[in-house]
């Protein structure tokens, strides 16, 4: 079975410094790996996707993931949070187009300043 | 700009009445799907539609109808028979053919029953 886990319901961190949210899946088949991000009230946003290419993935606003095939992981990590990146966080996994999409909990960022 | 638009962005319903949101988008995409988000639950899929005329039951669809005339369009009806209504309805696109699945989100709807 599929399946997606984000092992943080919510992660702190101080502005200026690194953050990593973490994201495991089981899967049987090579899947599609996203992260999406969301604020308060609005709708969902890519971050980034992996789709069987280079396992390091740049995504948008100095996010980055890796794949780790033998950890069956996609975990997303920043250097340097800023405040902006304040928000809920989705790992998400598909696969046959978005027909068999699975979402994970969410992580909830909260940066200090 | 492309893009999909619902609305209303808040709803208020009493128990017992039919509510429908609207769901448009203008980024000429096949498929087109209706989540529903509660907190600390992610996001779990109520119908999808990968064609005009047709639309499939996702996880949660009892309690909601949807219907698919127009490419664009793809409202969602919440019934009297859902138990639970109240929660932020998020419409999505894709592309069919994408393999990869990015789905492409509106702003969304919050539905609040007194």
């Amino acid at each position: 079975a599929q399946s997606v886990t984000q092992l943080d319901s919510h992660v702190s961190v101080s502005e200026g410094t690194p953050v990593l949210l973490r994201c495991n899946y089981s899967s049987s088949y090579s899947p599609s790996l996203f992260w999406y991000v969301q604020h308060p009230n609005k709708g969902l946003q890519l971050l980034l996707k992996y789709t069987s290419a280079a396992t390091l993935v740049k995504g948008i606003n100095g996010f980055e993931a890796e794949f780790k095939k033998s950890e069956t992981s996609f975990h997303l990590t920043k250097p340097s949070a800023h405040m902006s990146d304040a928000a809920e966080y989705f790992c998400v996994v598909s696969y046959t187009g978005g027909f068999k999409t699975i979402f994970g909990a969410g992580t909830r960022l909260f940066v200090k300043a | 700009d492309g893009g999909i638009t619902q609305s209303p962005k808040y709803l208020f319903r009493k128990e017992g009445q039919n509510v429908t949101l609207s769901c448009e988008q203008n980024l000429n995409h096949d498929a087109m799907y209706w989540y529903r988000q509660d907190p600390g639950q992610g996001l779990r899929l109520i119908y999808y539609s990968q064609i005009v005329n047709d639309f499939q039951k996702g996880d949660i669809a009892e309690g909601y109808s949807v219907s698919r005339e127009k490419k664009e369009s793809f409202p969602l009806t919440v019934t009297s028979a859902q138990k639970n209504p109240t929660a932020f309805y998020l419409c999505a696109s894709s592309t069919a053919g994408d393999i990869a699945g990015e789905l492409f989100f509106g702003e969304g709807s919050r539905l609040t029953v007194l």
